[in-house]
C-alpha cells in the first residue's frame, strides 16, 4: 500500500540548532517527493520538491532534503533553526503517472528561545 | 503571480445547515483539488478536476457532498447537510496539470468550518 510515514509528530529545537524532520515512504512507482509547510490557520506552502537528478535538493528558507531510495526516505534538514521556523511540516508522495499526492500526519516544530 | 484564492476563511454553522466554501485557482492551471484535512492529519483528497471535468472523486461522500467547476476555472464545494464530524479545514489546490511527472500543486490558505 502506499503510504508516508512522519514518526515525530512533535520536535523541539533551541534557535541556532540544526533540524532533521524524518520522512519515510511506501510507493510502488518512481516516486515523487514533497515537502510542505503550514503556520497556524494557513494553508500548506511548497518548501521543496525532488523529481529526479540530484538526490540532494534545495528549497526555500534555507531547507534542504535528501532522497534516500535504498532507505526509502526524505528527510528534511536546517543547518539553523529560526524561531519563525515553528510550524507544522508535511511530507508527502506522488507521481507514478497519478496527479494523486499521498500525506504523511506532519511533524509539528517548536523553537524555543 | 497570485495564488490559490479560497473564502471565506472561517465558517461557523449549525449542524443540519447547509454550507459553501469557494475556491480560485492559479491563473492558468487546469488541475484543480479539495483536500479534507482533519485536526493533527494530513490533508486527504475529496476530488480532483481537469479543466471542468471531476477525473477523480473516489473519495467525496456524495451523499452530502457535491462540487462544481462550470468554467473550467473557479470552484465551489458544498456540505447539505453539514454534520458534526464535517469540522475540519478545507483545503483548494491547484496546479498546471500538463505533465505528471513534474506538475506541483499549490495550495490556497483553507477554510476552517465549525460545525456546532
Amino acid at each position: 500500500a502506499q503510504s508516508v510515514t512522519q514518526p515525530d509528530i512533535h520536535i523541539t529545537v533551541s534557535e541556532g540548532a540544526s533540524l532533521e524532520l524524518r520522512c519515510n515512504y511506501s510507493y510502488g512507482a518512481t516516486p515523487y517527493l514533497f515537502w510542505y509547510v503550514q503556520s497556524p490557520g494557513q494553508g500548506l506552502q511548497l518548501l521543496l520538491k525532488y523529481f529526479s537528478g540530484d538526490t540532494l535538493v534545495q528549497g526555500i528558507k534555507g531547507f534542504e532534503a535528501e532522497f534516500k531510495r535504498s532507505q526509502s526516505s526524505f528527510n528534511l534538514r536546517k543547518p539553523s533553526v529560526h524561531w519563525s521556523d515553528a510550524a507544522e511540516y508535511f511530507c508527502a508522495v506522488g507521481g507514478g503517472g497519478t496527479y494523486k499526492y499521498i500525506f504523511g500526519t506532519g511533524t509539528r516544530l517548536k523553537v524555543l528561545a | 503571480e497570485a495564488g490559490v484564492v479560497q473564502s471565506p476563511r472561517y465558517k461557523i454553522i449549525e449542524k443540519k445547515q447547509p454550507v459553501a466554501f469557494w475556491c480560485n485557482p492559479i491563473s492558468g492551471h487546469n488541475t484543480l483539488y479539495w483536500y479534507l484535512q482533519n485536526l493533527g492529519q494530513g490533508p486527504e483528497l475529496l476530488i480532483r478536476y481537469e479543466n471542468e471535468e471531476a477525473v477523480d472523486d473516489s473519495q467525496l461522500p456524495k451523499d452530502r457532498f457535491s462540487a462544481e467547476r462550470l468554467k473550467g476555472v473557479d470552484s465551489t464545494l458544498k456540505i447539505q447537510p453539514a454534520e458534526l464530524g464535517d469540522s475540519a479545514v478545507y483545503l483548494c489546490a491547484s496546479s498546471r496539470g500538463i505533465d505528471k511527472s513534474t506538475d506541483t500543486q499549490y495550495f490556497g490558505p483553507g477554510t476552517r468550518l465549525t460545525v456546532l
